[in-house]
């Protein structure tokens, strides 16, 4: 079945600093991946969806020059959280559409801003 | 704007006991997910319903579709303890669309 890899999927680090989380997609191509966020016993939120050559699409409200998005290629999104904050600790999840009714999710990342 | 609710928000019961969760939403769509999530963990894809009427079971879990009231619903049956997660249903319009996730209904199943 299809999978995607998120990495890492902890991470800890100082205020001001960035912080680089990728996901991949092993065995299929996936044109568009999507990037949540989910805050202790909440729900998830879109937070941009990466498609691949072109530049990604926030959801309202979402900081694009915090949260930087990369889809370099068909099988690679990244997000990097730039000049990270405490209140930017939460733990990111990525998905890629990997077929017409399909959704499949990374393992998650647990960001910590100390 | 798409708005998925569901209910209750969090659920404790007995093992070998019944119950429903509900997932409402506010515009049409056409597809209706359910996932569910353990503690610390990602999402585990539950099932995927696409039309009215439509109902599947995986083992102690059966989910149902009514497209005309939006409305889909999560049966457990004879409750065991391995079923404590938190689950959320989600709903998509097409290829070109996203996800928009419920607000997560927590189960709890005490022995």
């Amino acid at each position: 079945g299809a999978v995607v890899s998120q990495h890492p999927s902890r991470v800890i680090c100082k205020s001001g600093t960035s912080v680089k989380i990728e996901c991949r997609s092993l065995d299929f191509q996936a044109t568009t991946m999507f990037w949540y966020r989910q805050f202790p016993k909440k729900s998830l939120m879109l937070m941009a969806t990466s498609n691949e050559g072109s530049k990604a699409t926030y959801e309202q409200g979402v900081e694009k020059d915090k949260f930087l998005i990369n889809h370099a290629s068909l099988t690679l999104s990244t997000l990097t959280v730039t000049s990270a904050h405490p209140e930017d600790s939460s733990f990111y999840i990525c998905s890629a559409r990997s077929g017409e009714l399909r959704y499949t999710f990374g393992s998650g990342t647990r960001l910590t801003v100390v | 704007e798409l708005k998925v609710e569901q209910n209750p928000l969090f659920l404790s019961m007995q093992e070998g006991k019944n119950y429903t969760i509900y997932c409402n939403y506010s515009t049409t769509s056409d597809r209706l997910y359910w996932y569910r999530q353990d503690p610390g963990k990602s999402l585990e894809s539950l099932f995927v319903l696409l039309s009215n009427g439509a109902v599947k079971q995986e083992g102690r879990l059966m989910a149902s579709l009514d497209t005309k009231a939006r409305l889909s619903t999560l049966h457990i049956t004879a409750a065991v303890h391995d079923l404590s997660a938190t689950y959320f249903c989600a709903v998509d319009k097409g290829t070109a669309s996203k996800l928009t996730f419920g607000t997560g209904t927590r189960l709890q199943v005490t022995l």
